[in-house]
């Protein structure tokens, strides 16, 4: 089944204590993203990947990080968590498509809340 | 900076009712639409999506929408809506750029359906 993972899906942390979110896809896609997702505002992207080695910021990538050290997996890093990223977080993947016809796969979404 | 609105953030509907949530977009080049819905406590599900041909879509649950090229808009629609419709509704356009497609979405629409 294709599917994108994340783990863990719910998290509980304090101030300043680094954290990382996984994100596997079984599709062997090459395009990746974390979005954070926010009352009021929809989702907005965090960063990106276009492949292996390949990232680039989104429209919200202050306070985290990522990497894309093999083309299944997108960890979310926060290496020092603040309140304000306390958020619904999700991966998605689709192809690098050659056609703008390709819709993104999401994942089922990371709660997190930071104390 | 390209954009996407969407009119009604809640929206409170009894059962049979008809629905219509409102998105508009401002961007002139080629988009390509879609409608996501959330569930409560759920990830985002595809519910519908434009790329081209005829600008009425049908998606799944009985929802369609209509894209209105000279109004930048893509209403979603559903004739009778049942109380299990109640969810969050995102609008989201992609933008072909680069290579890669990036969403970018609404703010969203909550719906609750009263029985």
């Amino acid at each position: 089944e294709a599917q994108v993972t994340q783990n863990p899906r719910y998290l509980i942390t304090v101030t300043g204590k680094k954290l990382t979110v996984t994100c596997s896809q079984n599709m062997n896609h090459e395009y990746m993203s974390w979005y954070r997702q926010d009352p009021g505002l929809g989702l907005r992207q965090i960063y990106y990947s276009m492949n292996v080695e390949v990232t680039d910021k989104g429209d919200v990538p202050e306070g985290y990080k990522v990497s894309r050290k093999e083309k299944r997996n997108f960890p979310l890093i926060l290496e020092s968590p603040s309140p304000n990223q306390t958020s619904l977080y999700f991966c998605a993947s689709t192809r690098l498509a050659a056609s703008p016809t390709d819709t993104q796969y999401f994942g089922p979404g990371t709660r997190l809340t930071v104390l | 900076a390209q954009s996407v609105s969407q009119h009604n953030h809640h929206v409170i509907l009894s059962e049979a009712a008809s629905l219509e949530l409102g998105c508009n977009y401002s961007y002139g080049g080629t988009v390509n639409l879609f409608w996501y819905v959330q569930y409560p406590g759920q990830h985002l599900q595809l519910l519908l999506k434009y790329f081209s041909g005829d600008p009425l879509v049908k998606g799944i649950k009985g929802f369609e929408a209509e894209f209105i090229k000279s109004k930048f808009s893509f209403n979603l629609r559903k004739p009778s809506v049942q109380w299990s419709d109640t969810a969050e509704y995102f609008c989201a356009v992609t933008l072909f750029s680069g290579g890669y497609n990036k969403l970018i979405f609404g703010a969203g629409t909550r719906l609750a359906v009263h029985p």
